[in-house]
């Protein structure tokens, strides 16, 4: 049964800083994986997409990678501005499961203050 | 112009009654989702249809019962509401049930079982 951690359950950083989260899974049978991002009363928003063959995806001031043989990715954010403030979801899509099953973590409360 | 659409935001009811929440997508998607998120905010799938035939059934208690008049409204109908049912419950669709399709999210509707 897929498992997937996020570390840190929360951070806090001021304005400007480059900050990393983490997100591990136990199978690293997987077709892809995919960074959203939750903001308070609204939906899911898909941020990157990494497929299993690949390492990287970059989208703006976001860098994700995947290292899929030691279950992890990361996503990195440049410049972090208040307006990065949300949770951050990591979530697998296990090879051989049925169809678009996506399996999530518990997410990363980010806090960027000025 | 919304994507994906709930109804309502929020809904406070006692246990007991019977519930429905609606999901209408105007993306063109032929698959669409239900998707609980629990106090510990882990997103768990419980369905999936694809042109309104069901294709990922979770292990969720027979109390709900998905419905898909058609491909752009899945509807979630819950019986016999539990105190456990309290939860954020969030929509999605996708082009199509592959794993590499993006699932788009509904703003989600918060359930509080009294």
């Amino acid at each position: 049964k897929q498992e997937v951690t996020q570390i840190p359950a929360a951070l806090s950083v001021p304005e400007g800083e480059n900050l990393v989260l983490n997100c591990s899974f136990t199978d690293s049978a997987i077709y892809n994986l995919q960074w959203f991002r939750q903001d308070p009363g609204k939906g899911l928003t898909s941020l990157l997409l990494i497929q299993s063959s690949q390492r990287e995806q970059t989208s703006g001031r976001l860098n994700a990678s995947l290292d899929k043989s030691s279950g992890r990715s990361t996503l990195y954010i440049a410049a972090s501005q208040p307006g990065d403030s949300a949770t951050y979801l990591c979530a697998v899509s296990s090879s051989g499961t049925s169809y678009g099953k996506l399996t999530f973590g518990q997410g990363t409360i980010l806090t960027v203050h000025p | 112009d919304t994507a994906v659409s709930q109804t309502p935001k929020y809904l406070v009811t006692q246990m007991g009654n019977d519930k429905s929440i609606k999901c209408e997508q105007n993306l063109g998607h032929d698959t669409m989702y239900w998707y609980k998120q629990d106090s510990k905010k882990f997103l768990k799938i419980m369905f999936s249809y694809n042109n309104k035939e069901l294709i990922i059934n979770e292990t969720v208690p027979n109390r709900f019962s998905p419905k898909s008049p058609d491909k752009a409204h899945l509807n979630l109908h819950i019986n016999s509401l539990e105190l456990g049912d309290s939860a954020v419950y969030f929509c999605a669709s996708s082009q199509g049930f592959y794993m590499s399709d993006t699932q788009y999210f509904g703003p989600g509707t918060r359930l509080t079982v009294l």
